[in-house]
């Protein structure tokens, strides 16, 4: 069985570009959800996909968008970067409902400068 | 809403020493209530999980977490401490939310765990 894969490792961006990070879920979930890690925090959530839906949001401006294939792999997509989106983006996929256990992937490492 | 406090940025132990590390919830609706370990440069790996069963739930690697409602606690044990153990350790709930994204995890700040040989 593959667990989540994530993809780049590292990114360097300067302030205003726009950034693409990549997702592959765990064999046969359906649901992702993305987290953003600052240094020295815990993950704060960003959105949440399940079937190709977006399946509700945290605080997060717009600028900071998704996508989730028919393979329920997803896409993570930030605009306009700022200093404040350095961070590690975390994604984690799941079968869905509160009870059900979110794998982690092992992250993407995003320096905006 | 739905939050979680870690009591602790950084706790140390000696190796073979009790680990105890710290967690209190808030939430208005029965919670789901996970320990995450997350070691150098890794995602989250999973240690345990509450969903109203047990109180006392044991994961892996030894550890074990118990729920107390009345103290809106999830304290994470270990009677043995490894040199192993050293990493950040979060705690979480979830479930209970009035938003269609029932199964977000809201994360606790963290408590680093280090190890004294």
């Amino acid at each position: 069985e593959t667990g989540v894969t994530q993809s780049p490792t590292h990114l360097i961006k300067t302030r205003g570009q726009q950034v693409t990070l990549r997702c592959s879920s765990q064999s046969g979930h359906n649901t992702v959800s993305w987290y953003q890690q600052a240094l020295g925090q815990g993950p704060q959530f960003i959105f949440q996909y399940y079937r190709e839906e977006e399946n509700g949001r945290g605080n997060f401006p717009p600028r900071f968008s998704g996508l989730q294939f028919p393979n329920y792999s997803s896409e993570l997509n930030v605009n306009a970067l700022e200093l404040d989106d350095s961070a590690l983006y975390l994604c984690a996929s799941s079968l869905g409902g509160v009870k059900e256990t979110q794998y982690f992937g092992p992250g993407t490492r995003l320096l905006v400068l | 809403a739905q939050s979680v406090t870690q009591l602790g940025s950084h706790v140390s132990v000696s190796e073979g020493a009790l680990v105890l590390l710290r967690c209190n919830y808030s939430s208005s609706v029965p919670p789901y209530l996970f320990w995450y370990v997350q070691y150098p440069n890794q995602g989250l790996q999973l240690l345990l999980k509450y969903t109203s069963a047990a109180t006392l739930v044991k994961g892996i690697n030894g550890f074990e977490a118990e729920f107390k409602k009345s103290e809106t606690s999830f304290h994470l044990t270990k009677p043995s401490a490894h040199m192993s153990d050293a990493a950040e350790y979060f705690c979480a709930v979830s479930g209970g939310f009035s938003d269609s994204s029932a199964s977000k995890i809201i994360f606790g700040s963290g408590t680093r765990l280090s190890i004294r040989p």
